[in-house]
Order: C-alpha cells, then structure tokens, then sequence
C-alpha cells in the first residue's frame, strides 16, 4: 500500500461548488504539507501543519481552507473553486529530517 | 529569503549521453538541497540530497550532485542516460531550521532513443 494516499485522483467541478481533495499517510510523520503544481511554475506550497494544532498558510493560500483531522489526515478545500485553481494538487510528508515523501497527486479541472 | 532556479525548462539527450540539469539557489543562511524526480502521472520522489559532509552525493538511478558553496549551485549529473530517465527535475531548498520547502521550476529530461 502507498504511504501517502489522495483521494480523488481527478476532479471536474464547475466554479463555484466547494471541493475537498483529501490525503492520507502511513509514515507516521507529524508534517504534512499541500502544493499546487502550475506548468513552467514548479511547486507552490498552499499549507502546512505539523500537527493537528498548528496550521500555517503557505505562498498562495487566499481561497483555500485545509483541516488537519489526525496525524494521518490532512484535507484541502477550496470554498468556492474558480477556473485558475485548475492545477495538479499534491500533498507530501516529512520527518523533519530528509527530504519530503508525496502522494500522487489530485488533477483539479474547474470550469 | 530562498529562491531556487532552474535554467534549462527542457533538456533533450540521446540515449546513453551524459546529461547535466543546472540548479542555483539564492539563500542568506545556510541551505540543505534536493532533487526529486517526477515520472509522467506521479508524484515527486527524492532522487537525493545533500544536507552536510561530502559535496559530492549520490543518489538513486545513478544520478549524482555536485554542492558548490562559491558559485550556489548543485547541478544534477548522470553519465550515461537511459529512456526511462525522461522524466521532470525538481530542485529543491530547505534552510537549515527552516519547515518550507522551496522547488524550482522544473526540468524536463528528454531521453531519444
């Protein structure tokens, strides 16, 4: 099984509606983070949380909300989704050591 | 503030070349680097990172990287590429106390048979 799980792994949705993009980890690691991935602009951080107390906005956070349920969980909503939200969304994990570990990302198509 | 750049958005190279994807970051304090790769409908994996010690780190697939302080660079290197190796290339930063990652803006190796 993969240790970071997103659900679902492609979304259409028309502007306006509300969307959750949810992400689950086995890792056991406290910190767990959302970007956003745009063509020919890498990866933006959107939020991070290092527990189920701590929430912090990241680069581009105006019109996303997340909750941090558990350690596990970790979901992203976006209240009322507009077409420049279109974008690949990936949710990742740390140690706080090494590197970051990521699930396989959400594709996102807001119309 | 951090900033990492990627100069190269796409390298093209024929099978069995050398390839050598650029990476300089921007940091007034101390940095630890990575490089992840990202196969077509994946998520990013670490390929490898340099926190201390040797400048020179090796990583999965026979990728290596070069840390060089004086010129703020850490460029990937494979001697011999293979097909499977097309694929997008992110750099990415993190400061030494720091809980954000910062990546460039990608890398895309391009393998011709």
């Amino acid at each position: 099984d993969a240790d970071v799980t997103q659900t679902p792994r492609n979304r259409i949705t028309k502007t306006g509606k509300r969307i959750m993009l949810e992400c689950s980890q086995t890792k056991g690691h406290d910190r767990m983070y959302w970007y956003r991935q745009d063509p020919g602009l890498g990866l933006r951080l959107i939020y991070y949380s290092f527990d189920v107390k701590d929430i912090n906005k990241g680069e581009i956070s105006d019109g996303y909300s997340v909750s941090r349920q558990a350690q596990a969980k970790f979901s992203l909503s976006l209240e009322s989704a507009i077409p420049n939200q279109t974008a690949l969304y990936f949710c990742a994990t740390w140690d706080g050591l090494a590197g970051q570990f990521f699930g396989p990302g959400t594709r996102l198509t807001v119309l | 503030a951090q900033s990492v750049t990627q100069l190269d958005s796409q390298v093209p190279v024929f099978e069995e070349a050398p390839v050598e994807l650029r990476c300089n970051y921007s940091s007034s304090v101390s940095v630890y680097l990575f490089w992840y790769v990202q196969y077509p409908n994946q998520g990013l994996q670490l390929l490898l990172k340099y926190l201390s010690g040797s400048t020179l780190v090796k990583g999965i697939n026979g990728f290596e990287a070069e840390f060089n302080k004086s010129q703020t660079s850490f460029h990937l290197r494979k001697p011999s590429v293979h097909i499977s190796d097309t694929a997008e290339y992110f750099c990415a930063t993190r400061t030494n106390t720091g809980n954000q990652f910062y990546f460039g803006t990608g890398t895309s190796l391009t393998v011709i048979p």
